[in-house]
C-alpha cells in the first residue's frame, strides 16, 4: 500500500544545530508540503513543492530550507535551531484539489 | 491572501448533543472547501469536501457541512455527537487551481460521555 513516512517521530536538538526531518511518499504525487502545527495557530504552511526541483515558500519559511530532488522526498531543513521552531511538524502529498495524505508528524523540540 | 477563521476554539458536548463548528474564509474568489480531523495522537485526515454543486455535504462518521457563498461560510454539522468524535477539527480552504491549502485554527472537540 502507498504510503507517506516521517522520521524521526521525536526530536530533541541543541539551539544553532542543522535539523533535517524526513518525508517520503509513495503515492507517486507531485504536490508536497510541510506545516508545522502549534497551539492557537492551527497549521501553517512552511514550505511545498509542485514537482522536482519545484520548491516555493510558505507563509512562515524563514529559517527553513527544503529541496526535491526525486518525486518521493521532500526533507525539510532547519539550518539554524531556535526555540521559536520548537512545534509538530507535518508533511503532506497531494494529487491536486486540496485532497491532502498527512503523514504521523514529527515532535521538534529545541532546547 | 486566502484565511480561513475557525470561531470556537474549544467546544465541550455531552454524547447525543448535536455538533456545529463554524468556518468563514475571506477571499471572495472560486475556492475548494475542506474539513480535516485529527484524533488524538494521529495525523488529519480528510472529513469531507466541497468542490461544487449542492451546496449540502456529507462526509465520513455522519459528519455534513454547508457551503453558504454569500457569507463565505462552511460550518460542520453533526445530529448526535459521539465519544469518538473527539478529536481537532480543521477547516481549510485552496483557491481553486492554487493547489495549496490553508487552514483555520482548529477547534478542539470533547465529548463526554
Amino acid at each position: 500500500d502507498a504510503e507517506i513516512t516521517q522520521s524521526p517521530r521525536h526530536k530533541i536538538t541543541e539551539t544553532g544545530r542543522q535539523v533535517t526531518l524526513a518525508c517520503h511518499q509513495t503515492w507517486n504525487h507531485n504536490n508536497m508540503f510541510w506545516y508545522r502545527q502549534d497551539l492557537g495557530h492551527g497549521l501553517r504552511l512552511i514550505h511545498y513543492s509542485y514537482g522536482v526541483q519545484d520548491t516555493n515558500k510558505g507563509e512562515v519559511s524563514d529559517g527553513y530550507s527544503v529541496s526535491r530532488s526525486n518525486t518521493e522526498d521532500l526533507p525539510l531543513t532547519l539550518e539554524s535551531a531556535a526555540s521559536s521552531q520548537t512545534s509538530v511538524y507535518f508533511c503532506a502529498s497531494s494529487p491536486g484539489q486540496g485532497i491532502y495524505t498527512f503523514g504521523s508528524g514529527t515532535r521538534l523540540t529545541v532546547v | 491572501a486566502q484565511s480561513v477563521s475557525q470561531h470556537n476554539h474549544h467546544v465541550i458536548l455531552s454524547e447525543a448533543a448535536s455538533l456545529e463548528l463554524g468556518c468563514n474564509y475571506s477571499y471572495g474568489g472560486t475556492v475548494n472547501l475542506f474539513w480535516y480531523v485529527q484524533y488524538p495522537g494521529q495525523h488529519l485526515q480528510l472529513l469531507l469536501k466541497y468542490f461544487s454543486g449542492d451546496p449540502l455535504v456529507k462526509g465520513i462518521k455522519g459528519f455534513e457541512a454547508e457551503f453558504i457563498k454569500s457569507k463565505f461560510s462552511f460550518n460542520l454539522r453533526k445530529p448526535s455527537v459521539q465519544w469518538s468524535d473527539t478529536a481537532e477539527y480543521f477547516c481549510a480552504v485552496e483557491n481553486t487551481g492554487f493547489q495549496k491549502l490553508v487552514f483555520g485554527t482548529g477547534t478542539r472537540l470533547l465529548v463526554s460521555p
